[in-house]
């Protein structure tokens, strides 16, 4: 199986920019999508094959990466974006990462 | 608006089965793969079974190959999960997701259902 690993938790201020980092244990080429949950709510799909941006979500959220590493950026970070985020890798089945919990200050 | 709505959770002894649904509406059914995703209580997501347009393919990871089995009706856009031989570790809030593909047999979820709890306990 490919596991993904993100760092458990995050803490910013309102305004900053963050990155969230996913790293996977072998190459998915750019097969990685991003979501963000918020609590007692069904994820929700932000960036697909790495880079490519959803429709209907704001432009503060950016993907990158190809091969094993890849981020998701907030710039800037707003009060809302209180959530886990979750990496998603479909080049072999499908796996997700164990999510980053990102709260702001 | 595209519409996934879940249904047939509960409360489950282990070793018993339970058969989960989901309604789908707002878009043309039988042109999605479709998948069951899973989380278990404050835990991430674990994906279960992906169903092809047509059902001729279905895929599962190994922790429930050989005990769930996902299917569709087409005609009824509806999507199901029968999970057999049910285990304490599958107590999980299950998902219905719709998969599109943005590279030849690359797919992500890009709509997901509200969810549906299955408690597996005796």
């Amino acid at each position: 199986d490919t596991v993904l690993t993100q760092s458990p938790a995050l803490a910013v201020s309102p305004g900053e920019r963050v990155t969230i980092s996913c790293r996977a244990s072998e190459s998915v080429s750019t097969g990685m999508h991003w979501y963000q949950q918020k609590p007692g709510q069904q994820p929700k799909l932000l960036i697909y094959g790495a880079s490519n941006l959803e429709s209907g979500v704001p432009a503060r959220f950016s993907g990158s990466g190809s091969g094993t590493d890849f981020t998701l950026t907030i710039d800037p970070v707003e009060a809302d974006d209180t959530a886990t985020y979750f990496c998603q890798q479909s080049w072999n089945a499908w796996t997700f990462g164990g999510g980053t919990k990102l709260e702001l200050k | 608006e595209v519409q996934l709505v879940e249904s047939g959770g509960g409360l489950v002894q282990p070793g018993r089965s339970l058969k989960l649904s989901c309604a789908a509406s707002g878009f043309t059914f039988s042109n999605y793969y479709m998948a069951w995703v899973r989380q278990a209580p404050k835990k991430g997501l674990e994906w279960v079974a992906t169903i092809s347009t047509s059902g001729s393919r279905t895929y599962y990871p190994d922790s429930v190959k050989g005990r769930f089995t996902i299917s569709r009706d087409n005609a009824k856009s509806s999507l199901y999960l029968q999970m057999n031989s049910l285990k304490s570790e599958d107590t999980a809030t299950y998902y219905c997701a719709r998969q599109k593909s943005f590279n030849y047999g690359s797919y992500y979820f890009d709509y997901w259902g509200q969810g549906v709890m299955v408690t597996v306990s005796s």
